[in-house]
């Protein structure tokens, strides 16, 4: 069972904003970094934002990422029809001997 | 260019056992944490475990710990997940994944392409 809380779709037309949120506590994004990843339509998934808010090389910059406290968040600035995939944030959690946790995920449309 | 190539993936009988192998390459494998990751059909993602760079540590997902062992042959650019007294609810992709370390800091920086496990008699 996940410990990172996500909303499980988001959606927007072309151009749009989209923001994701995910939840999580002390003992992971309270304490350790925050990244996200896109996993587009039968495929592997891509780390997209790393370290809370950087950028992989060749990711677009429309992409960002942000933490407060133990909640972090996903923004897609103008949106784009290829960015419909589901996204996933994660972190390491120090509880139970130490293990990486992934958020419970978020569909996100475009409509 | 990282690549990394899951197999030993099919299909297994309830109670059963399977190996999964990582060919890694691209990378200086020797120095890099990996995991396993997997991906139950229409599912989220869930960490399975992860290794040091030299095999002496590993960490693992509670609920798996005990019937899952990750490990690797740096010799042979390798990683390995044994799969044992498996059920159906372990069917699932498997994915094999290279990652970055560092203090209050981890991230799972590529992924293999995955190999299915169906557990089902």
């Amino acid at each position: 069972q996940s410990v990172l809380t996500q909303p499980p779709s988001a959606s927007g037309t072309p151009g749009q904003r989209v923001t994701i949120s995910c939840s999580g506590s002390s003992s992971n994004i309270g304490t350790n970094s925050v990244n996200w990843y896109q996993q587009l339509p039968g495929t592997a998934p891509k780390l997209l934002i790393y370290n809370h808010n950087q950028r992989p090389s060749g990711v677009p910059d429309r992409f960002s990422g942000s933490k407060s406290g133990t909640s972090a968040s996903l923004a897609i600035g103008g949106l784009q029809s290829e960015d419909e995939a589901d996204y996933y944030c994660a972190a390491w959690d120090d509880s139970l001997n130490g293990h990486f946790v992934f958020g419970t995920g978020t569909k996100v449309t475009v409509l | 260019e990282v690549q990394l190539v899951e197999s030993g993936g099919g299909l297994v009988q309830p109670g059963g056992s399977v190996r999964l192998s990582c060919a890694a390459s691209g990378f200086t494998f020797s120095t890099s944490w990996m995991s396993w990751i997997r991906q139950a059909p229409g599912k989220g993602l869930e960490w399975v475990a992860n290794i040091y760079p030299d095999g002496s540590h590993q960490y693992y997902v509670d609920s798996l710990r005990g019937r899952f062992t990750i490990s690797r042959d740096n010799a042979k650019n390798s990683l390995f997940l044994q799969m044992d007294s498996l059920r159906a609810e372990d069917t699932a992709v498997y994915y094999c994944s290279r990652d970055r370390q560092g203090s209050r800091y981890y991230d799972v920086e590529y992924w293999g392409q995955g190999t299915l496990v169906t557990v089902s008699s």
